[in-house]
């Protein structure tokens, strides 16, 4: 099974500034990785697959990159409505196609 | 597009249960469904997932034995189903279904919260 490592656990950022989130694999999954939001009382919603293809509807201001092991989720100016949870998944070797742990991005 | 899951359920332990997950707006036979659980506070687990068209199912290791995933095509309907629940299975579920050309989950169900306590 491929274990999925998300840092920080926590992050606390203000209002128009730049978020960062990491996800790490323990083994390769190619461009195999997905981005989910997801908001208190909701079901998850996909944000990013493929590494870096924004899914429909979603805003310019969300973008993924990496390969291999090593992922990134930038939110460029943070609003309101984007503090929530976030969760990366492997989609390269299953089953089962894991979910990373979450990061809690918080109001600073 | 989009999946209607069943409602909340309260059982006791040791009962039986069948969920539902039901697909319109897409060709539901051509799509992987997969069910998610999500323990109170807790993060995201994918627990299996099922192609409708042939019934071609994959289980987490750590799920399988426990539940049984099916589907009725014919019905554009996916179940999710435990012969004995425990109050570990306290959790909202929910059902998701594949991309196109993806295997990421791009459409989910509001999830059903399924309630273990005597």
């Amino acid at each position: 099974e491929i274990v999925m490592t998300q840092s920080p656990a926590t992050l606390s950022v203000s209002p128009g500034e730049r978020a960062t989130l990491s996800c790490r694999a323990s083994q390769s999954v190619t461009d195999n990785l997905a981005w989910y939001q997801q908001k208190p009382g909701q079901a998850p919603r996909l944000l990013i697959y493929d590494a870096s293809t924004r899914a429909t509807g979603i805003p310019a201001r969300f973008s993924g990159s990496g390969s291999g092991t090593e992922f990134t989720l930038t939110i460029s100016s943070l609003q309101s409505e984007d503090f929530a949870v976030y969760y990366c998944q492997q989609y390269d070797n299953w089953p089962p196609y894991t979910f990373g742990q979450g990061t809690k991005l918080e109001i600073k | 597009v989009q999946l209607v899951q069943s409602g909340a359920e309260m059982k006791k332990p040791g009962e039986s249960l069948k969920i539902s997950c039901k697909g319109s707006g897409y060709s539901f036979a051509s799509y992987w469904i997969g069910w998610v659980r999500q323990m109170p506070g807790k993060g995201l687990e994918w627990m299996g997932i099922i192609y409708p068209g042939d019934s071609d199912i994959r289980y987490n290791p750590s799920f399988q034995g426990q539940v049984t995933i099916s589907a009725d095509k014919s019905i554009s309907t996916a179940y999710l189903q435990w012969s004995s629940l425990k109050a570990s299975d306290t959790a909202m579920y929910y059902c998701a279904k594949h991309g196109t050309g993806y295997d990421a989950f791009n459409i989910w169900g509001q999830g059903t919260m399924v309630t273990v306590s005597s």
